[in-house]
């Protein structure tokens, strides 16, 4: 029962454009969410995070935004730069969990 | 410089040879955890390690052994791999479960 869902699993965009990576979560109690960023050959690295408390983190090029009634999170990255091209993993806890849960990614491509 | 270390990197084996694949971080964090990541479903959650001598099992244990006995190691144990372990592997540590996790760079496994 995945509790985390990315349901795409490409996507592509031209340089210079926004993209915009999505994430559907099941569980009511989560209430911190995290977006990793996975090169390959190597292990996920940390993006940004954002709380329930909160609706949107900005990071530079990077905004993560939260719809906790849709149960839903998003990660903008604009603009985008062939250097942003890697797996992209949505994560999610909750309070007292002992562990953090992860959607399937998205491969995101960005075309120069 | 703050990291989680595996090895080996990549390790062919025969289907029943006892293996072990070594983690090791030098953050002093107290969480540390397996993952496996599959095609299309992201990244599984194998045994996880609250602190030293303590470990519980994850989404998918069936198959792993892991043990605890210092704070920065967190090895995992294949007793008789089978052709259905084959898999990317990936250790990782945090203060807490529902932090930040750093990822070691991955290992690589094939069962024959």
């Amino acid at each position: 029962d995945q509790q985390v869902k990315q349901n795409s699993p490409s996507l592509s965009v031209q340089e210079g454009r926004i993209s915009i990576l999505n994430c559907d979560y099941t569980n009511s109690m989560f209430d911190y969410f995290l977006w990793y960023k996975k090169y390959p050959a190597e292990g996920p690295t940390f993006l940004i995070s954002i709380s329930s408390i909160k609706d949107k983190n900005e990071d530079g090029r990077f905004t993560v935004f939260l719809n906790k009634s849709a149960k839903h999170l998003s990660l903008h990255i604009v603009p985008s730069q062939p250097g942003d091209s890697a797996v992209y993993f949505c994560a999610a806890s909750g309070v007292g969990d002992n562990d953090m849960r992860f959607g399937a990614g998205t491969r995101l491509t960005v075309k120069p | 410089e703050a990291q989680v270390t595996q090895n080996p990197r990549y390790l062919i084996t025969v289907t029943g040879k006892k293996l072990t694949v070594t983690c090791s971080q030098n953050m002093n964090h107290e969480y540390m955890s397996w993952y496996r990541q599959d095609p299309g479903l992201g990244l599984r959650q194998i045994y996880y390690s609250m602190n030293v001598e303590v470990t519980d099992k994850g989404d998918v244990p069936e198959g792993y052994k892991v043990s605890r006995k210092e704070k920065r190691n967190f090895p995992l144990i294949l007793e008789s791999p089978s052709p259905n372990q084959t898999s990317l592997y990936f250790c990782a540590s945090s203060l807490d479960p529902g932090n930040e996790q750093f990822f070691g760079p991955g290992t690589r496994l094939t069962v024959l």
